[in-house]
């Protein structure tokens, strides 16, 4: 059974520039996290979906980023327009019920960086 | 806020000796605690997890202990092989939300 996929899994751009990471869970997961790490710290949630519906948006920096996951399947994330600061591993996971203590299954993430 | 905090920052190892890993979380609602094992340019993976019902849990050679008065939980690594070297994360849980620990590197030396 095939992990959760993350591309690209490495992206460097200038500042100002957008950029999108994409991700398809585990087939079955109705639950999807998009993390950010940066480095020397552990995953802070920047948003949870329930299938279709952004249940959890609360920390996403709804000024320069955004997100979708149309069919309940895969998930965009995309930055626009990108800052400095935003250089980290943007991480993606699931799970098969939210709101139940299942596992988090992570992907390898993707590396950005931000010129 | 910082709701868990997690010491040591890094942690050396010899062969065969114990590694422990100390968690302290702040919110009471927490409900759910794992701790996953991160190996460079991988995701994080779930290592083991524990209800705050009970006070230990040991899988193989990892053990969770839990002590809810003092908001305090630990991961104990017996017989620390090299292979073992990486980065651990506790975690806290409520409701499907996970605020995790800064991180602890361990380096087990052969």
């Amino acid at each position: 059974e095939a992990g959760v996929v993350q591309s690209p899994r490495y992206k460097i751009i200038e500042k100002k520039q957008p950029v999108a990471f994409w991700c398809n869970p585990i087939s079955g997961h109705n639950t999807l996290y998009w993390y950010l790490q940066n480095l020397g710290q552990g995953p802070e949630l920047l948003i949870r979906y329930e299938n279709e519906e952004a249940v959890d948006d609360s920390q996403l920096p709804k000024d320069r980023f955004s997100a979708e996951r149309l069919k309940g399947v895969d998930s965009t994330l995309k930055i626009q327009p990108a800052e400095l600061g935003d250089s980290a591993v943007y991480l993606c996971a699931s799970s098969s019920e939210g709101g139940k203590h299942n596992e988090q299954f992570f992907g390898p993430g993707t590396r950005l960086t931000v010129l | 806020q910082q709701q868990v905090k997690q010491s040591p920052q890094s942690l050396i190892v010899q062969k065969g000796g114990i590694s422990i890993i100390n968690c302290a979380y702040e919110n009471t609602a927490f409900d759910y605690f794992p701790w996953y094992q991160q190996f460079p340019g991988k995701g994080p993976a779930l290592l083991i997890a524990i209800r705050p019902d009970v006070s230990e849990k040991k899988e193989g050679r990892f053990t969770i202990s839990f002590n809810k008065s003092a908001k305090q939980f630990s991961l104990h690594i017996m017989d620390s092989q090299p292979g073992d070297s990486a980065t651990y994360f506790c975690a806290a849980s409520y409701a499907g939300k996970s605020t995790f620990g800064d991180g602890t590197t361990l380096t087990v030396k052969p």
